[in-house]
């Protein structure tokens, strides 16, 4: 396709429920990157791809959080045990080191 | 760790108005990104400095990088309605970009 998609754009769980969210990033992207975003609030790093490289997981904010990229190419975030502080719109950016991030259009995550 | 410091929070101006943005960080980076998000989307790439002192011209925008490398500016000449949005730096180090908490722009027609 002709940018990163993600899946679903809205989920609505209620708490304690896990989920997945899906990122597909531009074929070729070699680094993938996922972010949190609050309501008004800026881009939370939570964990970063790159090739075969062991991932940088130091921004998953507790271990209900992980990732994984299958193929250096889709990847998918879950979150188990959901809570009500996790509500807010995941991203996911894809790119070539060092240059732009290409982000996709987010997943508006609601725990009820 | 790293922390990006953005001002203003918010920015309301009139059209035709000047509009600055600036950026500042604990360390010195090794590149600062600059990116768009207008309400409802998502973070729009608009430009990367790696020199220090760097400046960049886009049509009305002006991105500068200072000596230092630990602050940024964007500077938008006679703003228009379309201008209107969050704007995010994102300083890196590395591979990481720690990203402020952005300004939100808006214009008054």
């Amino acid at each position: 396709g002709a940018g990163v998609s993600q899946s679903p754009s809205n989920k609505v769980t209620e708490k304690g429920k896990d989920v997945e969210l899906r990122c597909d990033p531009i074929s070729g992207h070699t680094a993938l990157y996922w972010y949190r975003q609050s309501l008004g609030q800026g881009l939370e790093f939570l964990i970063y791809f790159q090739g075969n490289s062991a991932p940088d997981k130091s921004g998953l904010p507790s271990d209900r959080f992980s990732a994984e990229r299958t193929g250096g190419s889709v990847s998918t975030l879950t979150i188990q045990r959901t809570q009500q502080e996790d509500s807010a719109v995941y991203l996911c950016a894809g790119g070539f080191l060092p240059y732009e991030q290409y982000f996709g259009p987010g997943t508006r995550l609601t725990v009820t | 760790g790293q922390q990006v410091m953005q001002i203003p929070q918010y920015q309301h101006v009139q059209e035709g108005e000047d509009f600055t943005t600036y950026c500042n960080s604990s360390t010195t980076l090794s590149n600062i990104q600059w990116y768009k998000q207008r309400p409802g989307g998502h973070p729009v790439f608009l430009i990367q400095l790696v020199k220090s002192g760097e400046v960049k011209k886009q049509k009305r925008l002006t991105f500068q990088f200072g000596e230092a490398k630990k602050n940024s500016s964007l500077h938008i000449t006679a703003t228009q309605t379309t201008d209107v949005g969050t704007y995010f730096c994102g300083g890196g180090s590395n591979y990481k970009l720690t990203f402020g908490k952005g300004t939100l722009l808006t214009v008054n027609p």
